[in-house]
């Protein structure tokens, strides 16, 4: 079954530092997403993209924050000067369209750890 | 506020009982979709259900969803350890972004 991947699957990184979390998401689909879960907490949208521009973004999602489809297939989320607080799961979405009946495919993540 | 809240956060339990899982809204959905996430992976779709009133069956899984469509339960039914994870319902926006509910824990001990 087709599946996203995202890659690292775990990066620890120098609070201050930018940092780029890959994903390869399904190859027909056209809807993409980032989200975070925070350790023991609930799975948080951050930001929705479709032909090559941000849809929808929550508040989460300011300007230490961006996101970019580079070369058709890879999705980045890009975040920059990190803090403490953004050491979380960061899961990669997909999906065919925006019918609420479609399922999203989500990758297995990336952990972010900031020290 | 939540736009899903799900009872209980948290469920302990022995092998071979039932348990029901709850996703209360006051807002109206076309349809409700419930994922299963393990520690340390993805959430994975179990089921969406789309008409008010609809019951759907996975195995041991019952999942209902509201007349009024504001509604939706998980019903396990002699649960096992594997079936040990975080359970999580979801609707969709207009966008196609998901929103989950703050999920379930269920840890169901041998």
């Amino acid at each position: 079954e087709p599946e996203v991947t995202q890659t690292p699957s775990h990066q620890v990184t120098q609070m201050g530092q930018e940092v780029i979390l890959r994903c390869v998401p399904i190859s027909n689909h056209l809807y993409f997403y980032w989200y975070r879960q925070i350790l023991g907490q609930k799975v948080e949208f951050l930001v929705s993209f479709y032909n090559n521009e941000i849809s929808e973004k929550s508040e989460i999602f300011d300007d230490q924050f961006s996101v970019e489809r580079p070369d058709g297939s890879n999705f980045t989320l890009k975040i920059r000067s990190t803090k403490l607080e953004d050491s979380a799961m960061y899961f990669c979405a997909s999906s065919i369209d925006r019918n609420s009946g479609n399922t999203i495919y989500f990758g297995e993540g990336s952990w972010l750890t900031v020290v | 506020t939540q736009l899903l809240e799900q009872s209980p956060q948290f469920l302990s339990i022995q092998e071979g009982e039932n348990l029901t899982v709850y996703c209360n809204s006051s807002s109206v959905f076309s349809s409700l979709q419930w994922y299963r996430q393990e520690p340390g992976e993805g959430p994975v779709l179990l089921v969406t259900v789309v008409t008010g009133g609809e019951v759907k069956k996975l195995k041991r899984l019952t999942f209902q969803f509201g007349d009024a469509r504001k509604d939706s339960s998980l019903h396990i039914t002699a649960a096992q350890p594997g079936d040990t994870g975080l359970y999580l319902c979801g609707v969709r926006g207009n966008t196609g972004k998901l929103i989950f509910g703050q999920g379930t824990t269920l840890q169901v001990k041998p």
